[in-house]
């Protein structure tokens, strides 16, 4: 089975400064996803942003950035130039290629940006 | 158009009552889900369906009634439900190979 970790359950952060969210899973399978989401208070969750495991380049999509250590299975966000708009709970998420598979989440971290 | 749409956004019913929540896409993905949220809490898969057929049901109780008339639709009929059963019902799509999944707004139910 597999699992993903978020240890941090809340982060502070300065308007225009960056911050990183870590995240660890474990897994004995080779090809899988890792995704960032995120939910505004109250609102909807989206995707902020995916890595293939077969990818060595990390994903990078305007401000958000991760970090992809396979051999370590760490997949932390980094987010420069941080908004008040980035206010949010961050959900890490795992899922194997295939039919069926499931996406499993970590617990979460509730990031809050301050003016 | 990566939208998914669902209706109601809120919901309030008596454990008595028989409702439905709907959920509907159209980018082609023919996997759908249905999760259940609570409060500062990661969403708890309920139900899969892969090519319209149900694929997985997370041990749910029979309360929970899923539907997928065709490929872009969703349906979850809800009865005679209990107070804990209050939460925020999620729907997501995805290409059933695999990759990211689409979430709705989803619908806040109260249950009273």
């Amino acid at each position: 089975a597999q699992t993903v970790t978020q240890s941090q359950p809340e982060m502070s952060v300065q308007e225009a400064e960056t911050v990183t969210l870590s995240c660890t899973y474990d897994t004995s399978e080779n090809n899988y996803y890792l995704f960032w989401y995120k939910q505004p208070p109250s609102r909807q969750m989206i995707l902020v942003i995916r890595q293939e495991a077969y990818k060595q380049q990390n994903a990078t999509e305007n401000r958000f950035s991760v970090n992809f250590q396979k051999a370590a299975k760490s997949f932390s966000l980094k987010i420069s130039d941080s908004q008040l708009g980035d206010t949010a709970m961050y959900f890490c998420a795992f899922r194997l290629t295939g039919a069926n598979s499931k996406l499993t989440f970590g617990k979460g971290i509730t990031l809050s940006v301050r003016p | 158009d990566t939208e998914v749409t669902q209706t109601p956004k809120h919901l309030v019913m008596g454990m008595t009552n028989k409702k439905s929540l709907k959920c509907e896409q159209h980018m082609g993905h023919r996997a759908m889900y249905w999760y259940k949220q609570k409060a500062k809490k990661p969403p708890e898969l309920m139900f899969v369906y892969s090519y319209e057929k149900l694929s997985i049901n997370e041990s749910v109780p029979s309360r929970f009634s899923p539907e997928c008339p065709n490929s872009s639709l969703l349906n979850l009929h809800l009865h005679a439900l209990q107070p804990e059963d209050s939460a925020l019902y999620l729907c997501a799509s995805s290409y059933v190979s695999g990759g990211e999944q689409y979430f709705g707004p989803g619908t806040r139910l109260t249950v009273t």
